[in-house]
């Protein structure tokens, strides 16, 4: 079974600058989250699509970040303009929708921002 | 106050021995879901191991297990019998909320990394 899928995989952008990052998750899986990583701390989520649908968006900056899922498989994050803090891994995750919903992970994005 | 926390920035353990890993949570919701993952240098988190909060075993996946005190409130990995490829990040999550309905998010605590020896 494929695993969580992302692209690209590594990027540098300059401050004030756009960047979209892909995601496509397991096979079957109908949620997908998105995670921001800064160096040296936790994964913080910063959105939940159930489907195409958005179950949690608390924590996403709406004024510079936005987030889509179509057609409920793939999905991209955009940031726009990027600022010097939004350096960090963004690492998208998918979870089943049956059993202990196990969240799995992909290899992450590493956005650096000059 | 944190919902996850892990006190120990690092560790190191000799190749071949046991090590425990700490984390404490802190929950009102009476169901919820304990995690570990590993995050090696490459970046992927990869999944260990899940105890629910109504499990009455400790889970168990290979040489890892999770040492689960309900009433301390702690969720401890141990890695028995470590091997160099253990080397990495480890981070405790919760999601909170039981397994019907739509899953709810992680928190992550700040990751433990785990150095071993030869």
């Amino acid at each position: 079974e494929a695993g969580v899928a992302q692209s690209p995989r590594y990027k540098i952008i300059e401050k004030r600058q756009s960047v979209a990052f892909w995601c496509n998750p397991i096979s079957g899986h109908a949620t997908l989250y998105w995670y921001q990583q800064i160096l040296g701390q936790g994964p913080k989520l910063l959105i939940q699509f159930q489907n195409n649908g958005v179950v949690d968006d608390s924590q996403l900056p709406k004024d510079r970040f936005s987030a889509e899922r179509l057609k409920g498989v793939d999905s991209t994050l955009k940031i726009q303009p990027a600022k010097l803090e939004d350096s960090a891994v963004y690492l998208c995750a998918s979870s089943p929708p049956t059993g202990m919903k196990t969240q799995y992970f992909g290899p992450g994005t590493r956005l650096l921002v000059l | 106050a944190q919902k996850i926390t892990q006190t120990q920035p690092g560790m190191f353990v000799q190749e071949k021995e046991a090590v425990t890993l700490d984390c404490t949570y802190d929950t009102s919701d009476p169901s919820y879901g304990l995690f570990w993952y590993k995050q090696p240098s490459s970046g992927e988190m990869i999944f260990l191991i899940y105890q629910g909060s109504y499990d009455q075993q400790n889970a168990t996946e290979g040489r890892y297990s999770l040492n689960f005190q309900k009433a301390r409130k702690s969720a401890n990995l141990v890695i028995s019998a470590s091997q160099l490829g253990d080397s990495a990040m480890y981070f405790c999550a919760m999601r909170e909320g039981g397994n019907t309905g739509t899953a709810s998010k992680l928190t992550f605590g700040t990751g433990t990394r785990l150095q071993v020896t030869l």
